[in-house]
């Protein structure tokens, strides 16, 4: 059974930085690009971030850009989301997603976790 | 690449056909498109990949379809599970935007 949890979420103060880890199991990590996406409580979905299975390619929402690092582990199957100069519209529930597809392919997020709550307040 | 869904709600009855429309602002390539679903306080859950195909663990009465710039989603009879915000996404080109999101609601 694919099992993605997330961790590492909580209260942060405008401007500073947080890390986001996601856990996988059950299907080979080191096979698949992953995914973040964040959704605002009540509200839509944002797409975030991508690593393709390798690590080489990472891809950014632009709003992002420059201030999240997305990385993985292959050998500890962990995902993680590097999160600096974070502001209020940061605010959100962090969903780690698993692309369908392998290697250089996309495919839709497959998979999905529970989230973890990201708050950027004073 | 924008992607617009229409309509923002729609309220139809157990019994009826729904289609939900998702218009993208460029072309999609290769057809790397997606519909989701999400119930409240769950994850969203691959729903249609690739414009047409079915993800496992739905039935038949959902099916998508569409190419280049238009994309839709069909629930052939809807069932009370059914009931749901429905998202389109994207994964030709970077950023893999989704949809704003139709809310398929019980009227």
């Amino acid at each position: 059974e694919v099992q993605l949890v997330e961790s590492g979420g909580g209260v942060v103060q405008p401007g500073g930085s947080l890390r986001l880890s996601c856990a996988a199991s059950g299907f080979s990590f080191e096979q698949h690009g992953m995914h973040w996406v964040r959704q605002i409580p009540g509200k839509g979905l944002q797409w975030v971030s991508f690593i393709s299975w390798e690590g080489a390619a990472t891809f950014y929402e632009d709003s992002v850009k420059g201030r999240f690092t997305i990385s993985r582990d292959n050998s500890r199957n962990s995902l993680d989301l590097y999160m600096s100069g974070l502001g209020e519209e940061d605010t959100a529930l962090y969903y780690c997603a698993k692309d369908r597809a392998s290697g250089y392919d996309y495919g839709g997020l497959d998979h999905w976790g529970q989230g973890t709550l990201v708050v950027v307040s004073s | 690449i924008v992607l617009t869904q229409s309509p923002g709600t729609l309220s139809l009855s157990p019994g009826e056909r729904a289609t939900l429309s998702c218009r993208a602002s460029q072309s999609v390539s290769s057809n790397y498109f997606a519909w989701y679903q999400q119930k409240p306080g769950q994850a969203p859950r691959l729903l249609i990949f690739d414009a047409s195909g079915r993800a496992i663990g739905f039935p038949d009465r959902f099916s998508g379809r569409g190419s280049g710039t238009d994309f839709t989603l069909t629930i052939s009879r809807l069932e009370p599970e059914d009931f749901a915000v429905y998202y389109c996404q994207q994964y030709t080109s970077s950023p893999f935007t989704f949809g704003q999101g139709t809310k398929l609601e019980i009227k």
